[in-house]
């Protein structure tokens, strides 16, 4: 499982309260996911980091953010949640160099927006 | 840009039977290809994966996979189902030279009938 955890794993929010899901990994690797899953979509990045401090959009980014001000932790916030936020959220990290790019997945966070 | 596609949205074998789910991918090189599983609740597992050498790789769980470059395919299989394996399965493409952005098929969902 390449030592990533999700915290938490279930939240229930309200329209327009600020949610930060939170992804820690205790092996350094350089690069980090946030993605979402929901039914009919498939999974969808919504941001990568590829170090401290150094992040870039995915194809469904607005209404997020990222931070990762440490190499183990990768955090994603909602700014004011809505219901089309709820899903499940998946982290991932991607162990590189040379034929080892290989993403690993997180147990995910299910998410309920009312 | 790569892309993947999963042609089947569902499929339905008996408990014994064999199985083999499709990926076509598009992709102007010899990519890296990837499948996951994910078990209801839970997070993608990696099951197997290719980067080069023998074309026909394998898994774990008794998954097999193999690249067919002429057909621009990796199809997954397996000769015996159990009833455990009914879970989505998720075929990935990752380019070669660095973009560290995995591009995932929409999933093929598996039943399996005792």
């Amino acid at each position: 499982d390449a030592g990533i955890t999700q915290s938490p794993r279930h939240k229930v929010t309200e329209t327009g309260t600020p949610v930060t899901l939170r992804c820690h990994q205790t092996e350094n690797h350089r690069y980090m996911y946030w993605y979402r899953q929901d039914p009919g979509h498939g999974l969808r990045l919504i941001h990568y980091s590829y170090g401290v401090k150094d992040t870039d959009k995915g194809e469904v980014s607005d209404g997020y953010s990222v931070s990762r001000s440490k190499t183990e932790d990768f955090l994603l916030t909602l700014e004011s949640a809505t219901s089309s936020q709820t899903s499940v959220y998946f982290c991932a990290i991607m162990a590189s160099g040379g034929e080892q790019e290989t993403q690993y997945f997180g147990p995910g966070t299910r998410l309920l927006v009312l | 840009a790569q892309s993947v596609t999963q042609p089947d949205i569902h499929i339905t074998v008996s408990e014994g039977a064999s199985l083999e789910l499709r990926c076509n991918y598009s992709y102007g090189a010899t990519p890296y290809l990837f499948w996951y599983v994910q078990s209801p609740g839970q997070g993608l597992q990696l099951l197997l994966k290719y980067f080069s050498g023998d074309t026909l790789v394998q898994g774990i769980k008794g998954f097999e996979a193999e690249f067919k470059r002429s057909q621009s395919s990796f199809n997954l299989r397996k000769p015996s189902v159990h009833w455990s394996d009914a879970a989505e399965y998720f075929c990935a493409v990752g380019a070669r030279g660095g973009s560290y952005i995995p591009t995932f098929g929409r999933g093929t969902s598996l039943i399996v009938h005792p």
